[in-house]
């Protein structure tokens, strides 16, 4: 049983343009909610994290949307550079006997063409 | 942010020996350790989980036998691939969270991740 979602294995957007990357999940318990962006053969590195109890979090071009009702968040990156190719997992977190742990999205894959 | 440095970056083994992955905390102490294994084009799956110097908890359906876990202090932990098969062949990734985090820090922190073929 998959808690979190990513539907789109693959995303390709124009340089210069916005990308949106979406992530579902089923778990009411989830609190806490993280994106990171992973190239093969390394591990994630964090970008951008968000609270259950807010509904934006921005940082820089990064910028993640919590709608809890619909149990969805995603992360829009504007504008688009190539540099950002990239796979990204989103992960929710939740207490699970007294610890916080991460449960991961499948990725998508994101090619920024130039 | 915070280093974790995991060691072997690569390892190819024989089937039935028995390989240690290491995951250190450079910068921070960390009071939790996480090990995951990824298969390709697939998510990142918990294996378990480590707190320093008690026994890991591990998830549903992995051999503790199999896969050893110590954390033997605040910056270290190990996972140890017992009497290893082809099928373990696959990428094994430590995470570790700051002990100072509060409740709603919960960011962790990614080693490099090894590549296990076994042969």
């Amino acid at each position: 049983d998959q808690q979190v979602k990513q539907n789109s294995p693959s995303l390709s957007v124009q340089e210069g343009r916005i990308s949106i990357l979406n992530c579902d999940y089923t778990n009411s318990m989830f609190d806490y909610f993280l994106w990171y962006k992973k190239y093969p053969a390394e591990g994630p590195t964090f970008l951008i994290s968000i609270s259950s109890i807010k509904d934006k979090n921005e940082d820089g071009r990064f910028t993640v949307f919590l709608n809890k009702s619909a149990k969805h968040l995603s992360l829009h990156i504007v504008p688009s550079q190539p540099g950002d190719s990239a796979v990204y997992f989103c992960a929710a977190s939740a207490l699970d006997s007294g610890t916080y742990k991460y449960i991961f999205g499948t990725g998508t894959r994101l090619k920024v063409l130039a | 942010g915070a280093v974790v440095s995991q060691h072997p970056s690569w390892v190819i083994c024989k089937s039935g020996t028995s390989v240690k992955i290491e995951c250190r905390s450079l910068d921070f102490q960390a009071t939790t350790m996480f090990w995951y294994r990824q298969f390709p084009k697939q998510s990142l799956m918990l294996m378990a989980t480590s707190n320093e110097g008690s026994k890991a908890t591990y998830e549903q359906g992995v051999e503790k036998d199999k896969f050893l876990i110590n954390h033997a202090s605040l910056t270290l932990s190990t996972l140890t691939v017992t009497s290893a098969h082809p099928e373990d062949s696959s990428f094994y990734i430590c995470s570790a969270r700051d002990r100072t985090g509060g409740y709603l820090d919960t960011e962790a922190f990614f080693g490099q991740g090894t590549r296990l073929t076994v042969v």
